[in-house]
């Protein structure tokens, strides 16, 4: 089974800088996708941004970018600068396309200070 | 268009007692499925479906009954209620169709057994 991993429990950074989460998987797959979803105190479920193992070029949406290493098995998310709204949790996924079972890390808690 | 439904929002069980959350979309997805999130673990995956009719087990599927008889609706049975079964439930859609397989989540519904 896929396993994804956020090593980094709680993060903090100032208002206006970037701050990158980390998120890596262990997988045997060649073709699967990625995604970070943000869950503000509202308890909602956002999608960030998501990837395509295929693809080599890095998404981007906005504020928000990835660093997808394939070989390394990363998937880190950038967020620049950081907006007091982006504090929430931030989950890291895996999933193998046409089976619908996703797996998530354990989360990191991301605030945006004033 | 109302997405993905819960209901309800908060339940409150005593051990032993049987219940149904149920989960409802109106966006024709064909996947479905529930986690639960406890605290410091992240989404974990229950049971999903890929189609009405067919069912499969996630990572946490004991005490834990699912059926899929319609492509709109999804719900959940705890069998038997435990107190490790206390936790906040989210039932999620997507669109195979589309190719993002981006999860769609419901508000969630917050158990706890007594």
């Amino acid at each position: 089974a896929q396993t994804v991993t956020q090593s980094q429990p709680e993060m903090s950074v100032q208002e206006a800088e970037t701050v990158t989460l980390s998120c890596t998987y262990d997988t045997s797959e060649n073709n699967y996708y990625l995604f970070w979803y943000k869950q503000p105190p509202s308890r909602q479920m956002i999608l960030v941004i998501r990837q395509e193992a295929y693809k080599q070029q890095n998404a981007t949406e906005n504020r928000f970018s990835v660093n997808f290493q394939k070989a390394a098995k990363s998937f880190s998310l950038k967020i620049s600068d950081s907006q007091l709204g982006d504090t929430a949790m931030y989950f890291c996924a895996f999933m193998k396309p046409y089976n619908n079972d996703m797996r998530f890390g354990a989360g990191t808690r991301l605030t945006v200070k004033p | 268009n109302a997405g993905v439904t819960q209901t309800p929002k908060f339940q409150v069980l005593k051990t032993g007692q049987s219940m149904t959350l149920q989960c409802a979309q109106d966006m024709n997805h064909e996947y479905m499925s529930w986690y639960r999130q406890d605290p410091g673990m992240g989404l974990r995956l229950i049971h999903y479906s890929v189609g009405a009719g067919i069912t499969d087990q996630g990572e946490v599927p004991n005490g834990y009954n699912v059926s899929r008889s319609t492509t709109e609706d999804f719900p959940l049975r705890l069998l038997s209620a435990a107190p490790s079964q206390t936790s906040v439930y989210f039932c999620a859609s997507s669109d195979r169709t589309s190719g993002s397989y981006e999860q769609y989540f419901g508000p969630g519904t917050r158990l706890t057994v007594t």
